[in-house]
């Protein structure tokens, strides 16, 4: 299995602008999570998907962000307009069993 | 809520030496799991060892070892025979039970090896 699949692995982008960051699970992985990690709040939970349906988004800063999971295969996060403050680095993971796999990240620049 | 809490921000260790790395955690669940995750510098998110709260015994992966404790809710994670792939960051987890709950992270040690 080629692991969690995400991409871009980098964006920059402007203010104001839509920018959608995608992410393909492991095939059998039933829980998909994405995380947001920064300096100042370090790794933190946005939201997580079973079997595709959400089952905790307290960790959506505010309606800019949404994030949707159509099918088993597929997921994105989709912040509109960004802000300079959004700029992190994006995880997406998914569960197995016990252990939470993580996808290479994206890391977004919002200028 | 679940909280975990690794009080050193950096640590040094001598290549070929032993580090152990702190790590607390609150919670009142009986039934959960503590992981340690390694990002070394290309941010990528490394599983290297779980513990289940249900086990006595400290999991173990070659040069990896945990202390747990659980009366004292303190999880630490030694390394021995230290190398220089070794350095990273490293953040102590915490998961509930339930199989697909969320992670919650410790704010992470920076770890340097020394050669």
């Amino acid at each position: 299995d080629a692991g969690v699949i995400q991409s871009p692995r980098h964006e920059v982008t402007e203010m104001g602008q839509e920018v959608t960051l995608r992410c393909k699970p492991i095939s059998g992985h039933n829980s998909l999570f994405w995380y947001r990690q920064t300096m100042m709040r370090g790794l933190e939970l946005l939201i997580y998907f079973n079997n595709n349906v959400p089952i905790d988004d307290s960790g959506m800063p505010e309606d800019r962000f949404s994030a949707k999971m159509p099918n088993a295969s597929f997921s994105t996060l989709k912040i509109q307009p960004s802000e300079p403050r959004d700029s992190a680095v994006y995880f997406c993971a998914t569960s197995g069993l016990h252990e939470q796999f993580f996808g290479p990240g994206t890391r977004l620049t919002v200028l | 809520a679940q909280t975990v809490t690794q009080s050193q921000p950096e640590m040094s260790v001598q290549e070929a030496e032993t580090v152990t790395l702190s790590c607390t955690y609150d919670t009142s669940e009986s039934d959960y799991y503590l992981f340690w995750y390694k990002q070394p510098p290309s941010r990528q998110m490394i599983l290297v060892i779980r513990q289940e709260a249900y086990k006595q015994q400290n999991a173990t992966e070659n040069r990896f070892s945990v202390n747990f404790q659980k009366a004292a809710k303190s999880f630490s994670l030694k390394i021995s025979d230290s190398q220089l792939g070794d350095a990273a960051m490293y953040f102590c987890a915490y998961r509930t039970g339930n199989q697909g709950g969320k992670l919650i992270f410790g704010q992470g040690t920076e770890l340097s090896v020394k050669p």
